[in-house]
């Protein structure tokens, strides 16, 4: 087990709601990025949190947001959501600037879009 | 062009025997390289870092070809539980990962 922790699991949404994921990033990691997987591809970044600021992201339209908690745990928030977002929305959180630089995914939560 | 390229498979391999792959990047200013494992609905899961000399770790060995911009993955003598998607990932200074779409393994017996 890698300590970051993802909810919910799954969740099945219909076109044009919202919906709000959840990251709690492994202890001691100050950055947790999130990355989108639909079926058969890899993880494709969307955005990464580092001290509770957006730092780099990906080719993901605003309706896709987030957000970092002093804590370091993450949100992402969907707007608006379409039949193509449904896919493993998965969170990994790193310790950027402290020499170790393996990203530890958390278990991913499974979105459906209806 | 996709940053991260990977031929999709799947390798069928029989037990026992070796397999190889590769991926190549378009991006020549990344600066780190690993190997991920992906089993079938599950998180990806870090396989092993990839350098320049080339690394081994048990029966996994890793190279990267930096001029030419490709990394490769072989494995020998293949377990059942090698059955997995391999995901290649280069990363920037930021830790930002670039996954290729992943080569799936499927050895037999």
């Amino acid at each position: 087990e890698t300590g970051v922790t993802q909810s919910p699991t799954h969740l099945i949404k219909t076109r044009g709601q919202q919906v709000t994921l959840r990251c709690s990033s492994q202890s001691g990691h100050n950055t947790v990025s999130w990355y989108q997987q639909a079926l058969g591809q890899g993880p494709q970044f969307i955005f990464q949190y580092y001290r509770e600021e957006e730092n780099g992201r990906g080719n993901f339209p605003p309706r896709f947001s987030g957000l970092q908690f002093p804590n370091y745990s993450s949100e992402l928030n969907v707007n608006a959501l379409e039949l193509d977002d449904s896919a493993l929305y998965l969170c990994a959180s790193i310790s950027v600037g402290q020499g170790d630089n393996e990203q530890f995914f958390g278990p991913g939560t499974r979105l459906t879009v209806l | 062009r996709k940053e991260v390229e990977q031929d999709p498979g799947p390798f069928n391999v029989p037990e026992g025997a070796t397999v190889a792959f590769n991926c190549t990047y378009s991006n020549s200013a990344s600066q780190s390289f690993f190997w991920y494992r992906q089993d079938c609905r599950k998180e990806p899961k870090l396989l092993m870092s990839v350098y320049s000399s080339g690394n081994e770790d048990g029966r996994f060995t890793a190279q990267l070809n930096r001029a030419s911009q490709y990394i490769s993955l072989l494995i020998r003598d293949s377990k059942l539980s090698d059955s997995a998607t391999y995901l290649c990932v280069v990363t920037d200074s930021w830790g930002k990962l670039q996954f290729g779409a992943g080569t799936q393994v499927v050895v037999t017996p």
